[in-house]
């Protein structure tokens, strides 16, 4: 199938250690954030998302982090699987009209190895 | 089906012919999206609905593009006369509302076009 994410960054970590993913975001007027996942040959899958009201959410496995005074998010996955293996991005979502207009980063590559 | 469907899932054009990209949304799904994702790259906003009303279309990259959702369910992605640089992957997302907000969006396979 298809690639995604060809020649993007790459986080390389051992299985059943942690794992943090960053990402700096652009327009200080977001308010809505999201983490998805896109595996080679698949639309990007939702994990978590985070308002700005907050600067932490937790998930199963999975925790976003929010730092609006530096526009950084990050995605910790604990206890890493060889199935959270693939591609990462954070979006943003500026609007003010309700909808998911997102903009997104550019992408991790997320290899765990055995 | 449970989730977003697109078809075709691949799709080879010769430059200059158009192109047809269908988007089945989640049932009930009031909002319906196009994004458009070049090799290596992240999505790309292009049109929004919400209903059979095309809200948003800022992302549309030029007038051979054109997106239609007549009756508030299905959607398609026109693209007319397409050139190399139309090449990409089209991925469909849908949500549903609560009040005048967006849920969470929902994404489709996609449908990755060729042009040669």
């Amino acid at each position: 199938g298809e690639s995604v994410g060809l020649h993007l960054p790459t986080l390389s970590v051992q299985e059943g250690d942690n794992s943090i993913i960053n990402c700096a975001y652009s327009n200080s007027a977001s308010d809505y954030f999201i983490w998805y996942k896109q595996e080679s040959g698949k639309g990007p899958q939702f994990i978590i998302d985070i308002r700005s009201n907050m600067d932490k959410r937790q998930g199963q496995r999975v925790t976003v982090l929010l730092n609006k005074t530096v526009k950084h998010l990050s995605l910790q996955i604990a206890a890493t699987q060889p199935g959270d293996s693939a591609v990462y991005f954070c979006a943003e979502n500026p609007g003010s009209g309700g909808y998911n207009k997102l903009i997104f980063g550019a992408g991790t590559r997320l290899a765990v190895h055995p | 089906g449970a989730g977003v469907s697109q078809s075709p899932r691949y799709k080879v054009a010769k430059r200059g012919q158009d192109v047809a990209l269908r988007c089945d949304p989640i049932s009930g799904h009031v909002s319906l999206f196009w994004y458009q994702q070049a090799l290596g790259q992240g999505p790309e906003f292009l049109t929004y609905f919400q209903n059979e009303a095309q809200l948003d279309k800022s992302g549309l990259p030029s007038d051979r593009f054109f997106a239609e959702r007549p009756e508030g369910s299905v959607s398609t992605l026109k693209i007319q006369r397409t050139q190399q640089e139309d090449s990409a992957v089209y991925l469909c997302a849908s949500s549903s509302k609560t009040g005048t907000w967006d849920t969470e969006a929902f994404f489709g396979q996609g449908t990755r076009l060729t042009v040669v």
